[in-house]
């Protein structure tokens, strides 16, 4: 049973406009969820996070928001460059006892178009 | 110099061959992982480890086993590959949890293929 989903396989934005990447989750325990960007033929690298404890984080370009309520979260770009063209992944931090891992979501392909 | 390295990155075999793909880390982590990728399922979690005398399954560790040598070595070993194992597999490693979020950093991974 996937409990982190990323619902749009792909992505296609004009460059300059807003590209919003979404995520869901089912796993109402999850305390800390990150955003990871992968450019072919590297790793993940980290991009933005936040706490269950915020609804809203906020990294330049890059704006995460979350709705516990609706156990949704969203990752906002603006504005959307070309060099953004990747993979995202969302994932959710289990926390127990200070044993942390990570759930991934499937991951959105976005193309920003020159 | 990358921080979190992998090798092979690239390695073909053959079903029912054994394999290791090594992992290593220059961060000073404690906690160091495996991840296998497949299109369309993101990346799946096959064993962790939190310190060098503690080893966890993760999500699909059937078919994989792991050895941390050291704190900064961990290597992933497939004992009779199958083709079902074909993936991208990441190692990545994450500093002790101290209550707030833990980045963790990823290496370039390495492409498998079992025929």
């Amino acid at each position: 049973d996937q409990q982190v989903k990323q619902n749009s396989p792909s992505l296609s934005v004009q460059e300059g406009r807003i590209s919003i990447l979404n995520c869901d989750y089912t796993n109402s325990m999850f305390d800390y969820f990150l955003w990871y960007k992968k450019y072919p033929a590297e790793g993940p690298t980290f991009l933005i996070s936040i706490s269950s404890i915020k609804d809203k984080n906020e990294d330049g370009r890059f704006t995460v928001f979350l709705n516990k309520s609706a156990k949704h979260l969203s990752l906002h770009i603006v504005p959307s460059q070309p060099g953004d063209s990747a993979v995202y992944f969302c994932a959710a931090s289990v926390g127990t006892s200070g044993t942390y891992k990570y759930i991934f979501g499937t991951g959105t392909r976005l193309k920003v178009l020159a | 110099d990358a921080d979190v390295t992998q090798t092979p990155r690239n390695r073909i075999t053959k079903t029912g061959k054994r394999i290791m793909l090594e992992c290593s880390q220059t961060k000073g982590h404690d906690r160091m992982y495996w991840y296998r990728q497949d299109p369309g399922l993101g990346l799946q979690l096959i064993y962790y480890s939190f310190d060098v005398k503690d080893i966890n399954k993760g999500e699909i560790s059937d078919g994989y086993s792991v050895s941390r040598q050291a704190q900064a070595k961990f290597s992933l070993s497939l004992e009779s590959a199958i083709p079902n194992q074909t993936a991208l597999y990441f190692c990545a490693t994450s500093d002790r949890a101290g209550g707030s979020i833990n980045e963790q950093f990823f290496g370039p991974g390495t492409r498998l293929t079992v025929l």
